[in-house]
């Protein structure tokens, strides 16, 4: 079983719509959990960090249940620019990071 | 301000050669982490390094080896080239636990 899984998609979207995705982590002592984004042949760069309680940045929001071990991302009001690879990313207790394979959204006009 | 920078940014090797890969990290970031991504599924970790010392190791053969330097850069080298090694090779440095990515290495080896 992968430590980190999630749906590759692609997620469809219509521009402006809402989309929301999950990813699940297998290791119950994980302790920080990132958001990070991936455009075609480029680096990942950091969305945002999830925390315990959930956090908000502009359009999208993260949730995280530790009991049930899944993380969540929503977007609001997709732009095409939000077209990108979304990567779940836990960091085990001594900061190495565990990659999802990533979900894909492409947002259509 | 300058990023975490790596070279070469792409680079083509037959096997059995050896590779070094080389990273940059954002002024102030003492840690430094390793991670290949092939093609297809997210960034695998390698290694990391903090002040000079190894602190973590993935599931990597012993081909790959890396080191780190007093200004904090490092080095990730790989013996005996598989073809399976071909990837886009990742450096990340971070001040604490959030990580920022250079724009990778792509090695193919043919």
């Amino acid at each position: 079983r992968k430590e980190v899984e999630q749906d590759p998609g692609p997620f469809n979207v219509p521009e402006g719509a809402t989309v929301a995705f999950n990813c699940t982590y297998s290791n119950s002592a994980s302790q920080s959990f990132f958001w990070y984004r991936q455009d075609c042949r480029k680096e990942p760069k950091l969305l945002m960090s999830v925390y315990s309680s959930g956090n908000e940045d502009g359009r999208f929001t993260a949730q995280l249940n530790r009991a049930s071990q899944y993380i969540s991302l929503l977007i609001r009001d997709s732009k095409l620019s939000d077209s990108a690879t979304y990567l779940c990313v836990v960091d085990d207790s001594w900061g190495k990071l565990q990659f999802g394979a990533g979900t894909q959204v492409v947002v259509t006009p | 301000d300058a990023g975490v920078t790596q070279s070469p940014t792409h680079l083509i090797k037959t096997r059995g050669q050896h590779v070094t890969l080389r990273c940059s990290p954002i002024s102030g970031h003492k840690s430094v982490s390793w991670y290949q991504q092939v093609l297809g599924q997210g960034p695998q970790f390698i290694f990391q390094y903090y002040e000079k010392e190894e602190r973590g190791r993935g599931n990597f053969p012993d081909r790959f080896s890396a080191r780190q330097f007093p200004n904090y850069s490092s080095e990730l080298n790989v013996n005996a080239l598989l073809l399976g090694d071909s990837a886009l090779y990742l450096c990340a440095s971070s001040p604490t636990d959030e990580q920022f990515f250079g724009p990778g290495t792509r090695l193919t080896v043919l």
